[in-house]
């Protein structure tokens, strides 16, 4: 079985821009949950989505958005780029209910300068 | 609040020695916890969790942990360590406990050296 994808693996952008990140779950996962890693902040978690909705969100401006589709892909984007948004965007995926455990991605690295 | 805390930043151990990695956290109700290891520019690995149960868990390439509730701890173990270990370790709790969301509260992470 696939694991989660991440596209781009790499993006460098310019304050100021926008950015939109996809991930693609593992099959039959209905969750999908997104964080941000950085080397002073850690990780932290940015929010959830299942079943096309968002059902948790950490506390990030909102800026960061996301979505999900029909066939569980997701999406997040970020307006407005700062320089403190450089950081590695991981995805993950969770069976849903009856599933704990939560299947990351590879990330993506953005850099923004 | 919940809260995981990781006290070391790094631990040093020989290969073939025993290593533990320490993990304390702080919820409320019954934990969910998890371990993950994070190699260099990959995403995170899923290691072993505990929701329920036996309080020693056994998990992917032979790391096992001990949940202990009295000490609130979820402590990372392998019996030999081995060089390909090395890596970044998170412990993370899940979060909030109604509804069955999942949000992961993690750790700041140990870094694992095992030296030959």
């Amino acid at each position: 079985k696939a694991g989660v994808t991440q596209t781009p693996r790499y993006l460098i952008k310019t304050r100021g821009q926008q950015v939109t990140l996809s991930c693609s779950p593992i099959s039959g996962h209905r969750s999908v949950s997104w964080y941000q890693q950085t080397p002073g902040q850690g990780l932290q978690f940015l929010f959830e989505y299942f079943s096309e909705t968002q059902r948790n969100k950490g506390n990030f401006p909102g800026r960061f958005s996301g979505r999900q589709f029909s066939n569980s892909r997701s999406e997040m984007n970020v307006s407005t780029l700062e320089l403190g948004d450089s950081a590695l965007y991981l995805c993950a995926s969770t069976l849903g209910r009856g599933g704990y455990e939560q299947y990351f991605g590879p990330g993506t690295r953005l850099t923004v300068t | 609040a919940q809260s995981v805390a990781q006290p070391e930043d790094q631990v040093n151990v020989a290969e073939g020695n025993p290593l533990t990695v320490k993990c304390t956290y702080s919820v409320s109700g019954n934990p969910y916890l998890f371990w993950y290891v994070q190699y260099p520019n990959r995403g995170l690995q899923f290691l072993l969790k505990y929701i329920t149960g036996d309080n020693l868990v056994k998990g992917s390439y032979g790391f096992e942990a001990e949940f202990n509730k009295s000490q609130t701890s979820f402590h990372l173990k392998k019996p030999s360590a081995l060089v390909s270990d090395s890596a970044l370790y998170f412990c993370a709790v899940r979060g909030p406990f109604s509804g069955g969301y999942n949000k992961l509260i993690f750790g700041a992470g140990t870094r694992l050296a095992v030296h030959p």
